[in-house]
Order: structure tokens, then C-alpha cells, then sequence
């Protein structure tokens, strides 16, 4: 079965800083997909990440793939605080269409 | 306009009782889903529909029962509620397998 595994859980970041949330999956996927979602709300879509080699930016998030690996991560440059909130990774599964989901990295950025 | 709604928002009800939750898309979707979020904010796949066919059936009490009575909505029902179905449930669509799929916004379902 296909595991999902995020690190870190939590992360406290100050202002203006960089960091990285990774995402490591146990079996071959078609697509991996990067949701943002803040307190009490639903999931956002911020990335779909279809091939090895993908890389995607938005702002000052930026999200990469390699499926070799199986390893995605999740890149924040120059945090601000409206970044804080929680990241999902989520896999699919080879000829499946459902959404194997990380744990979860919490992240919350103080000035 | 509402891409993936979910009705009720909050539902508070007693261990034994039966409860629905609806969802629909205005999206032209063929595929939607229901996922649960457990209170350490874990989510995994429940169920999942192609134009009204169950396609997806996760290993799930049989308390609950997922119902497309056409492809802009599937519903949730549970019977018999217990103290472990408290969770927030979401809906979600997609245009079909290999596609983005968009959530709804939740329903927090607590059982006391």
C-alpha cells in the first residue's frame, strides 16, 4: 500500500527566512499534488506535479518532483506570515484516482 | 458562485443517531469523492463516484453509505453514529481519473 510520509510535522519559521517541507512516497505515483489549507478551512490546490523533473513556482512557493526518489519538496523563500498554515502532499496511485494524503507539515512563521 | 458545496456546515448529534450530508458541484464534474479529516487533521479517501457508479470503496463501516442520485451530487449518510465519526468530512470533484480534484468546504460532524 502506498505510504505518504511528510517532514517536518511542524515547523516554526521566523520572517524572511527559507525553508524546505519534503515529501517522500513508498511506491510509483502518476501525479503528485502540494494543498495548502488554513485553520478550520478546506483544501487549496497550489501544485500538480505530473513528470520527474516537474517545477513549479507560485510566489514564493515553489514545488519539485523527482519520481525516482519519490521525493517532493515544497520550497519557501522569504517566508511572510500569511504563509502560515498547514501543507498536504498527496499521491495517486498508479491506475487509481484516489488521494493517498501526507501527514501534514504545520507551518507557522513569526516576525 | 459556489464551485463544491457541502451542507450543513457543523452537526452536532448523539451516538446512535442517523445523519446525511450532502454535497454537490456545479463544476460539470463526472467524479466526486468524500474524504474524512480525523482530529489530527489525517485525511483519507472514503468514496469515490463517476457519473453516479461507485468506483471507490475504502475499507469503511458499512454505517455509512455514500448515495449519487445524479453526478452533481453525492451524498454521505451514517447510521447508528459513534464517538469515532466525529471528523470533518469533505467532498470533493474532479473532471474525471488523471484530473485536479477541488474540495468543498467541510462539514465538522461531532458526535457526543
Amino acid at each position: 500500500e502506498l505510504k505518504v510520509e511528510q517532514n517536518p510535522l511542524f515547523l516554526s519559521m521566523q520572517e524572511g527566512k527559507n525553508y524546505t517541507i519534503y515529501c517522500n512516497y513508498s511506491t510509483t505515483s502518476d501525479r503528485l499534488y502540494w494543498y495548502r489549507q488554513d485553520p478550520g478551512k478546506s483544501l487549496e490546490s497550489l501544485f500538480v506535479l505530473l513528470s520527474n523533473g516537474a517545477v513549479k513556482q507560485e510566489g514564493r512557493l515553489m514545488a519539485s518532483l523527482d519520481t525516482k526518489a519519490r521525493l517532493s519538496t515544497l520550497h519557501i523563500t522569504a517566508a511572510v506570515h500569511d504563509l502560515s498554515a498547514t501543507y498536504f502532499c498527496a499521491v495517486v496511485p498508479p491506475n487509481t484516482d484516489k488521494l493517498i494524503f501526507g501527514t501534514g507539515t504545520r507551518l507557522q512563521v513569526f516576525p | 458562485d459556489t464551485a463544491v458545496s457541502q451542507t450543513p456546515k457543523y452537526l452536532v448529534t448523539q451516538m446512535g443517531n442517523d445523519k446525511s450530508i450532502k454535497c454537490e458541484q456545479n463544476l460539470g464534474h463526472d467524479t466526486m469523492y468524500w474524504y474524512k479529516q480525523d482530529s489530527k487533521k489525517f485525511l483519507k479517501i472514503m468514496f469515490s463516484y463517476n457519473n453516479k457508479e461507485l468506483i471507490i470503496n475504502e475499507t469503511v463501516p458499512n454505517r455509512f453509505s455514500p448515495k449519487s442520485p445524479d453526478k452533481a451530487h453525492l451524498n454521505l449518510h451514517i447510521n447508528s453514529l459513534e464517538l469515532g465519526d466525529s471528523a470533518v468530512y469533505f467532498c470533493a470533484s474532479s473532471p474525471g481519473m488523471s484530473y485536479e480534484q477541488y474540495f468543498g468546504p467541510g462539514t465538522r460532524l461531532t458526535v457526543t
